[in-house]
């Protein structure tokens, strides 16, 4: 069965700050990956997502990812957060073929303190 | 504006009652997926509704079951509550599985989030 890893669960950062989130799944086969984000009292909304070709996807707001195959890692990157970056990440994957049936992580809660 | 319209927002039950929660999806979409996120965790998928069928199921009870209507609106049923259904309870939907990328994006609601006392 699938899995995604989450390690950090609690970030704090302070704003102009350079962000990694880290996300390493486990299937060995063929995947698609996403990032998600949820702002407070928000629905779940798509940052990014890599299917094929480039490793490096941009996606909303600043923020882009690369896809690692050899350490199964789809690490979430921005350069500079904002005090709006404030919100849970959801990094989630699922089995190329499998439209629709996404595993998520446990989730990140990020803070970006003024 | 989600595209995704979830009721009811918030309900609260008491252990061994049922519940029905309803999802009507983007408009363009036609298969429905739900999932379950507890406190702190990610969403896990519950199943996924295409064609008025249950088409993928995760590891969920028989308690859990769904149903998806002509127009493509979705309801979750859970019955027997227990504490441990306190939940928020996330439907998602897209494309038709096939269509190529646009099936493995999903658009979600805000959820429904169920308190079982």
């Amino acid at each position: 069965a699938q899995s995604v890893s989450q390690h950090n669960h609690h970030v704090i950062l302070s704003e102009a700050a350079s962000l990694e989130l880290g996300c390493n799944y486990s299937y060995g086969g063929t995947v698609n990956l996403f990032w998600y984000v949820q702002y407070p009292g928000q629905h779940l909304q798509l940052l990014l997502k890599y299917f094929s070709g480039d490793p490096l996807v941009k996606g909303i707001k600043g923020f882009e990812a690369e896809f690692i195959k050899s350490k199964f890692s789809f690490n979430l990157r921005k350069p500079s957060v904002q005090w709006s970056d404030t919100a849970e990440y959801f990094c989630a994957s699922h089995e190329a073929g499998t439209a629709s049936k996404l595993t998520f992580g446990t989730g990140t809660r990020l803070q970006v303190t003024l | 504006d989600a595209g995704v319209t979830q009721s009811p927002t918030h309900l609260i039950k008491t252990r061994g009652q049922q519940v029905t929660l309803r999802c009507s999806p983007k408009s363009g979409h036609d298969t429905v997926s739900w999932y379950q996120q507890a406190l702190g965790q990610g969403p896990q998928f519950i199943f996924q509704y295409y064609e008025e069928e249950e088409r993928q199921r995760g590891n969920f009870p028989d308690r859990f079951s769904g149903h998806q209507f002509p127009n493509y609106s979705s309801e979750l049923n859970v019955n027997a509550l227990l504490l441990g259904d306190s939940a928020l309870y996330l439907c998602a939907s897209s494309s038709s599985p096939g269509t190529g990328f646009g099936a493995n994006v999903l658009t979600f609601g805000a959820g429904s989030r169920l308190t079982v006392l």
